[in-house]
């Protein structure tokens, strides 16, 4: 498949364990933050979201944790599985529509 | 609810040649942005479109350019194509009132465009 960062971090864990993908963001403004998976061959997939107002949020297996002090994002993947080997996306935005996109961590899953 | 279909998947085109892409966003998704994805740079944002307007634009040069219709399909096109856009365009669109910046955006698949 083709590849979408050839320079990517690479977070390797075993299958069942949980995984942890770490995001700075930039923008001291930014009100909206999103989580992306992207396999190979596809487009970004939505993961999950959570809006300045929050510091958390679940998912079925995964959860967003906000730090807006240290401009600081992460996911986290539970029991992680083969099926989430992929790159992982955050992305942030501050009411201009427009969105940025963090350089993305490659996950690995091992068995 | 079909997701959002991009035309063609792959392209292959010469230097100085042009090119339009296609997104078809999901039904009801009247905003329709434009992001360029390259290992080098990542996902760069190109523009955004929504009622038929450019409401917000990236740092690329003039020769990128875009367009929605009415059915708020969106096409792009690159002329005088050069080497270093050879790379992955996605369209994302986005939810139902497309008025707040929070609404989530959905990726297509992506058009792959090399050129020679």
């Amino acid at each position: 498949g083709e590849s979408v960062g050839l320079h990517l971090p690479t977070l390797s864990v075993q299958e069942g364990d949980n995984s942890i993908i770490n995001c700075a963001y930039s923008n001291s403004a930014s009100d909206y933050f999103i989580w992306y998976k992207q396999e190979s061959g596809k487009g970004p997939q939505f993961i999950i979201d959570i809006r300045s107002n929050m510091d958390k949020r679940q998912g079925q297996r995964v959860t967003v944790l906000l730090n807006k002090t240290v401009k600081h994002l992460s996911l986290q993947i539970a029991a992680t599985q083969p099926g989430d080997s992929a790159v992982y996306f955050c992305a942030e935005t501050s009411g201009t529509y427009k969105y940025i996109f963090g350089t993305g961590t490659r996950l690995k899953v091992l068995a | 609810k079909a997701g959002v279909t991009q035309t063609p998947r792959y392209l292959i085109k010469t230097r100085g040649q042009q090119v339009t892409l296609s997104c078809s966003p999901i039904s009801g998704h009247r905003s329709v942005s434009w992001y360029q994805q390259t290992p080098g740079q990542g996902l760069q944002f190109l523009f955004e479109y929504f009622s038929e307007t450019q409401r917000n634009k990236g740092n690329f040069p003039g020769r990128f350019s875009g367009r929605q219709f009415s059915n708020s399909r969106s096409e792009m096109n690159v002329s005088t194509l050069e080497l270093g856009d050879s790379a992955l365009y996605l369209c994302a669109t986005r939810g139902a009132s497309g008025t707040s910046s929070t609404d989530t955006q959905y990726f297509g698949p992506g058009t792959r465009l090399t050129v020679l």
